[in-house]
């Protein structure tokens, strides 16, 4: 069956670095535009970035520009978020998600999430 | 950036009953919606895309309608699996985002 699974979470320093991973299985990654949407303790859902199908271009939002960036391994069917200069407000559950277009059909829904990992940003 | 604001915040509701959410965008967006349910510390189901739209699976008393700024999402006989908290979101332009969320709860 589809599955995301992300991995790497954990606690870091206000300043520092983290990798999340996201693996991807049950369909053909290659053929799709990948999100990360993020949920801080007791809040609500926030978008954070995505990637076309072939990684040829990202969207971001202005709380994490500069600072953050999506990549992705499609012979390894991977995502990754790379997150610097991290903030205590950057705490939160991270989820990957898939995008429901296939290849250069966007629709920007998010139709399988992972079960997210937790990120927490605290000295 | 569109602002997507739900009412109400939270709604209490006995099984059987009709419920009805309303998503709210700054600015037109079309048909350009979806819908999620999430319960707590699991990650959100989707449900319903452009605006009214079932996503496979989904049973068919989630229905949702509306295009342009006014969206709703009604849950025509409430289950006990249906509690939860519900979020829309837009799909129109980049930023993605989403409505702050309504909690259907007894």
């Amino acid at each position: 069956q589809v599955q995301l699974v992300e991995s790497g979470g954990g606690v870091v320093q206000p300043g520092g670095s983290l990798r999340v991973s996201c693996a991807a299985s049950g369909f053909t990654f290659r053929n799709y535009g990948m999100h990360w949407v993020r949920q801080a303790p007791g809040k609500g859902l926030e978008w954070v970035v995505f990637i076309r199908h072939d990684g040829s271009n990202t969207k971001d939002a202005d709380s994490v520009k500069g600072r953050f960036t999506i990549s992705r391994d499609n012979s390894n069917n991977t995502l990754y978020l790379q997150m610097n200069s991290l903030r205590p407000e950057d705490t939160a559950v991270y989820y990957c998600a898939k995008d429901m277009g296939r290849g250069l059909n966007f629709y920007y829904y998010m139709d399988v999430w992972g079960k997210g990992i937790t990120v927490t940003v605290s000295s | 950036d569109i602002q997507m604001t739900q009412s109400p915040a939270s709604v209490s509701a006995s099984v059987g009953d009709r419920v009805t959410i309303t998503c709210r965008a700054s600015q037109g967006i079309s048909t350009w919606l979806a819908w999620y349910q999430q319960k707590p510390g699991k990650a959100p189901k989707f449900l319903i895309y452009g605006a009214s739209s079932l996503q496979s699976g989904v049973p068919s008393r989630f229905t949702g309608s509306g295009s342009g700024t006014d969206f709703t999402l009604t849950i025509s006989s409430l289950q006990p699996e249906d509690f939860a908290t519900y979020y829309c979101q837009q799909a129109n332009s980049f930023p993605l985002t989403f409505g702050g969320g309504t909690k259907v709860e007894v």
